[in-house]
């Protein structure tokens, strides 16, 4: 079945720094959709990616999907406070979900 | 308010038990997937229905069984509950199938004592 791996599980970030978390298939997707679950909270949609080679931005956030369709990273610059949360990757048709990347800031 | 409704939001029931969750998905939106999120974990898909009928299975167990009903709303049923079937269950509603945005409700936290 899809498998789905994040990484880093877990990730520290001194306040302005950049930071990427990975999401990497086994199989060929037909698209990934990425979420962001603040503490205490439920997750909520980003973004979603579908063609080969697609990048989108949200402001400091920038999202890509790989030429192969098998992985995609999210990358965030001058990392703030506000981007504390676990970030999960959604996959197929079902939606599953990679383990996600837990952002913790250093202020 | 991502208009995904989920009761209760506080379960506390003893082992043995079997608890109903309600979830009530965005108006028009045929697709209800379920997930479980224990402690720092993250979120297992247990099953998706689509109209209706069910579309997905994950690792949900046999204690654990789920449907939808016509007017579209969702109910996951937990038998015989153990204490580490304690988590944080998710409903989420989208109008597709995985291509379409999905929206989450606020969950319901059961604690098995």
């Amino acid at each position: 079945g899809q498998q789905v791996m994040q990484i880093p599980q877990y990730q520290h970030v001194q306040e302005g720094e950049d930071f990427t978390t990975y999401c990497n298939s086994s199989t060929t997707l037909s698209n990934i959709q990425w979420y962001k679950q603040r503490p205490g909270g439920h997750p909520v949609f980003l973004i979603q990616l579908v063609k080969s080679g697609e990048v989108k931005k949200q402001k400091r956030l920038t999202f890509q999907f790989g030429e192969a369709k098998k992985n995609s990273s999210l990358h965030i610059t001058a990392t703030q406070t506000t981007d504390v949360g676990t970030y999960f990757c959604g996959v197929d048709y079902k939606l599953s979900f990679g383990a996600g990347t837990t952002v913790t800031v250093r202020a | 308010d991502s208009g995904v409704t989920q009761t209760p939001k506080h379960l506390i029931t003893a082992t043995g038990q079997r608890v109903t969750l309600r979830c009530s998905p965005r108006s028009g939106d045929l697709s209800v997937y379920w997930y479980q999120q224990s402690l720092d974990q993250g979120l297992q898909f247990l099953i998706q229905y689509y109209n209706g009928e069910e579309r997905a299975k994950g690792n949900i167990l046999e204690r654990f069984s789920a449907q939808q009903f016509p007017d579209l709303h969702s109910e996951l049923n937990l038998s015989s509950l153990e204490l580490g079937d304690s988590a944080l269950y998710f409903c989420a509603s989208s109008g597709g199938t995985g291509r379409s945005e999905a929206f989450f409700g606020q969950g319901t936290r059961l604690t098995v004592v």
